[in-house]
């Protein structure tokens, strides 16, 4: 059973569009983070969201953290091709001293010129 | 460097064979990690280095599976007797002790067993 289920898997846009991808599980957690990995490179982080209704925007990304810590979203404006690549989420459980990512399996994004 | 070092980028070893492979984290990081992430799967934690203290070795799949970490910094991951389920990308990252929020990760470790 996977802690964390992203949704959707794969997705396909035209360069200009909004999309949304979602991580979700029926556990709490301490805080969660949102990474991109692009093909040949290791996951690099774009947030970390701790407080539970928490939003945070980063240019065109827009994260949020559900009330119940339980889930989170990512939101894109104006996807652009660089926008390209897989995107992970990964939280962590317990105290803040927690350390161990759990990571869901992805959604990967490709964004059309 | 400025970043997660690691090498071999990609190897590619026989059934059986044993494999190690190497992680210079960023300088002034005491904390390490290594993950792997297999085809289809997230990000899998093995094992997590702190300074001089025990590592936590609970993600380790079997005892084919070892690491260790000389002088607080360089760290090996060796796998014994290869088997084809082994192949993954394996994936370094290193953080401040109080900034376990904020890791970074190398480009990793691609291993093929065949």
């Amino acid at each position: 059973t996977q802690l964390l289920e992203q949704s959707p898997q794969f997705l396909s846009i035209q360069e200009g569009e909004n999309l949304t991808v979602y991580c979700n599980s029926s556990s709490v957690f301490s805080s969660l983070q949102w990474y991109r990995q692009e093909p040949g490179e290791g996951p690099v982080l774009l947030v970390t969201v701790v407080t539970g209704g928490e939003v945070k925007k980063l240019k065109r990304l827009t994260f949020q953290f559900g009330d119940a810590r339980k889930d989170s979203s990512l939101h894109i404006t104006a996807a652009q091709t660089g926008d390209t690549g897989l995107y992970l989420c990964a939280g962590t459980r317990g105290g803040a001293g927690s350390y161990q990512l759990t990571f869901g399996k992805g959604t990967k994004l490709s964004v059309i010129p | 460097g400025a970043g997660v070092s690691q090498s071999p980028s990609n190897k590619v070893t026989e059934k059986g064979k044993d494999v190690e492979l190497r992680c210079d984290p960023i300088s002034g990081h005491t904390a390490l990690y290594w993950y792997r992430q297999s085809l289809g799967q997230g990000l899998e934690f093995l094992i997590y280095f702190q300074g001089n203290s025990a590592p936590d070795k609970s993600g380790l799949p079997s005892d084919r599976f070892s690491a260790e970490r000389t002088g607080g910094s360089v760290s090996t991951l060796t796998i014994q007797r290869t088997q084809q389920e082994d192949s993954a990308v394996y994936l370094c990252a290193s953080s401040f002790r109080n900034r376990r929020n904020t890791i970074y990760f190398g480009e990793g470790s691609w291993l093929t067993v065949v």
